[in-house]
């Protein structure tokens, strides 16, 4: 097993620039989620999953889309990219709903915005 | 609200000694506690968990409290060595869907 395999590891973008963050496990996880680390902080929840077809707005939802089309796949969406969103990404899963289930995390996505 | 606080934003101690990291959080229906240890560059592992019906947990030189009356939580690190040194996190499940992370706690153990 691979975990989560994020793509990119790194990027760098010029402001209103778009681009799709990749995350791909195949720990047939029914729960995904995307975190994002600024630098010296803490993980704040964007969007995450369920299973596939279901997508839900976390903490910092704004300026980002997401979707699940597949119980593998859930790819991370910057429409206008902003100097506010550098920062660093990372994916998350865990096997389903109920105590104990903990995240395996992505090596992340260090997104610089210039 | 959905909130978990940690304290304190930053640790140092000596090699050797004990450091003790707290966590608050804010919905009773919490009932999963895990914490995860950053290295440097690195994404979070998860380093120990404790669930709503135990109070307390041990895993070699790391231990858990969990008091739920006062919705409070707690890590300790005895005997700390300099390769414990990094950023913890705390964190609490909310509707059992998503984990919410406290701020962290930047530890230094100086040899």
């Amino acid at each position: 097993n691979a975990g989560v395999t994020q793509t990119p590891k790194f990027r760098i973008l010029k402001i209103g620039q778009s681009m799709t963050l990749q995350c791909a496990q195949d720990m047939n996880h029914n729960y995904m989620y995307w975190y994002r680390q600024d630098p010296g902080m803490g993980l704040k929840l964007i969007y995450y999953s369920v299973g596939a077809g279901i997508t839900d707005k976390g903490e910092v939802p704004n300026g980002y889309n997401v979707s699940r089309s597949t119980t593998e796949d859930f790819p991370l969406r910057l429409e206008l990219a902003a100097p506010s969103q550098t920062s660093v990404y990372f994916c998350a899963s865990r096997l389903g709903q109920g105590m104990g289930y903990g995240y395996t995390f992505g090596s992340g996505t260090r997104l610089t915005v210039v | 609200g959905e909130n978990v606080e940690q304290h304190p934003s930053t640790l140092s101690v000596q090699e050797g000694d004990s450091a003790v990291i707290k966590c608050t959080y804010s919905d009773s229906a919490s009932n999963y506690f895990p914490w995860y240890k950053q290295e440097l560059g690195k994404r979070p592992q998860l380093i120990i968990d404790i669930r709503s019906n135990v109070g307390e947990k041990k895993d070699q030189r790391i231990a858990v409290t969990l008091n739920k009356t006062a919705k409070h939580f707690s890590l300790h690190i005895t005997e700390t060595q300099p390769e414990d040194s990094a950023v913890y996190f705390c964190a609490a499940y909310y509707n059992t869907d998503k984990l919410i992370f406290g701020t962290g706690t930047r530890l230094q153990v100086f040899p």
